[in-house]
């Protein structure tokens, strides 16, 4: 069953401490997303990904970092420097740049202890 | 992208057609209009799109006037399932792989027992 697959589904973080946050996809989609959002706001792009090891910053990259290594797989990491990380976040692919749907997977909401 | 313009929130009783409006006056002729939902503490999910024409498929129908001035989401036998946040977006097809979504405030649908 193809789709993309986000864990864990709820993460807490410690003050000063990162965390990870997985992203598998087993769609084939070249391009990935990361999206943030807040309770009752809409989304904000973090980072995104048009191909393997090549990615770029969205609106509001600063404090999270991510890597591309494999066409499948597009971790985040929410590094100490986000000193407001609580939120859903939400990674994304599509097939390619142009013309293509974005397909979401089901989320991961990280909350700070 | 084009500004779209929905209720705020619409009711609809189990087992009936949903019909969602979306106004989109100052789209463009090379803009598509695309649907999305989100039910409560999950990912947007996509549901249909269309540039002119009527487009069906398994999960709802997409009607878009002659003028492309408006549109309306139908599903055609809502279940409770089908409560959520609707939302109308109008961009250029190249724009949907390759820029941020942004999701205005959307319709939120309540589906009645």
């Amino acid at each position: 069953d193809g789709g993309i697959t986000q864990s864990p589904k709820y993460l807490f973080r410690k003050e000063g401490q990162n965390v990870t946050l997985s992203c598998e996809q087993n769609l084939n989609h070249d391009a990935m997303y990361w999206y943030r959002q807040d309770p009752g706001q809409g989304l904000r792009l973090i980072y995104y990904s048009q191909i393997v090891n090549d990615f770029q910053k969205g609106d509001i990259a600063e404090g999270y970092s991510v890597s591309r290594e494999k066409k499948e797989s597009f971790p985040l990491t929410v590094t100490s420097a986000q000193k407001n990380p609580t939120a859903f976040y939400l990674c994304a692919s599509s097939i390619g740049a142009l013309k293509n749907i974005q397909y979401f997977g089901a989320g991961t909401r990280l909350s700070v202890l | 992208d084009a500004k779209t313009t929905q209720p705020t929130s619409m009711d609809c009783a189990e087992g009936r057609a949903a019909n969602l409006p979306c106004n989109h006056s100052t789209i463009s002729g090379n803009e598509y209009v695309y649907w999305y939902r989100q039910i409560h503490s999950q990912g947007p999910q996509y549901i249909i799109h269309g540039l002119k024409n009527n487009e069906t498929n398994e999960m709802a129908s997409l009607i878009i006037t002659e003028d492309r001035k408006s549109s309306t989401l139908i599903l055609p036998h809502a279940t409770l399932r089908d409560t959520a946040v609707y939302y109308c977006i109008v961009r250029v097809a190249r724009d949907m792989g390759r820029r941020a979504l942004t999701f205005g405030s959307g319709t939120r649908l309540q589906v009645q027992p």
